[in-house]
């Protein structure tokens, strides 16, 4: 069954609205989690970092007051997107860490109108 | 600094066939661990293997086989009488023991189209 549950699945949103993306490990506790963004037919890039109780550390590049992380519980990591844009539209996966494996969520298609 | 790449960004096989994708890496670390992950179309990444770099073993489980070398830093996969169900995008992935929190370093990935 699945390790990490990311929720939602996919999402459509206008142009300037802010988007939420939970990512959720089960049955485990994960004091730091990872996002990452993937293109269409490209790999993954990492974002940030999420550590619980303590601000993200995030990827050269990326903004911080785009995409905001709060990691508030040991099992739940959010990742908003913030006065989104169309260029914003991409494939977000979590990730956390059970057992030395990295486990990812089902990931999330965000697509912005 | 780590990296890792998979120079094949396409292959195309006839089901039943064997198909080995390839994966080099780099790094500074002698404590590290490589990974295989499979994304299907749906967009999940599911964990296939974790190898570290200690254990120099060559690992089967099923049809699939991988292939550790680090005299030439390699970590290649074989699938073995590939079925359709098979074709995903395959990525082989780095993780350096020295990293906060142990970030996997990506591949470009591979794209496996297993034909009928």
């Amino acid at each position: 069954g699945a390790v990490v549950s990311q929720h939602p699945s996919w999402v459509i949103c206008k142009s300037g609205t802010s988007v939420k993306i939970e990512c959720r490990s089960l049955d485990f506790q994960a004091t730091t989690m990872f996002w990452y963004r993937q293109f269409p037919k490209q790999s993954l890039m990492l974002m940030a970092t999420s550590n619980e109780g303590s601000k993200a550390t995030y990827e050269q590049g990326v903004e911080k007051d785009k995409f905001l992380i709060n990691h508030a519980s040991l099992t739940l990591s959010t990742l908003t997107v913030t006065s989104a844009h169309p260029e914003d539209s991409s494939f977000y996966i979590c990730s956390a860490r059970r057992g030395g494996v990295a486990f990812f969520g089902q990931g999330t298609r965000l697509t912005v109108v | 600094a780590q990296k890792v790449t998979q120079a094949q960004t396409e292959i195309s096989v006839v089901e039943k066939e064997d198909v080995t994708l390839d994966c080099v890496y780099e790094t500074r670390d002698t404590t590290y661990y490589l990974f295989w992950y499979k994304q299907p179309p749906s967009g999940e990444l599911v964990f296939l293997i974790r190898r570290n770099s200690f254990d120099e073993q060559n690992e089967i489980s099923g049809r699939y086989s991988w292939n550790f070398q680090k005299s030439t830093s390699s970590f290649n996969f074989t699938i073995t009488a590939s079925q359709v169900v098979d074709s995903a995008v395959y990525f082989c992935a780095l993780s350096e023991r020295g990293n906060a929190g142990n970030m996997l370093t990506f591949g470009g990935g591979t794209r496996l189209m297993v034909k009928p």
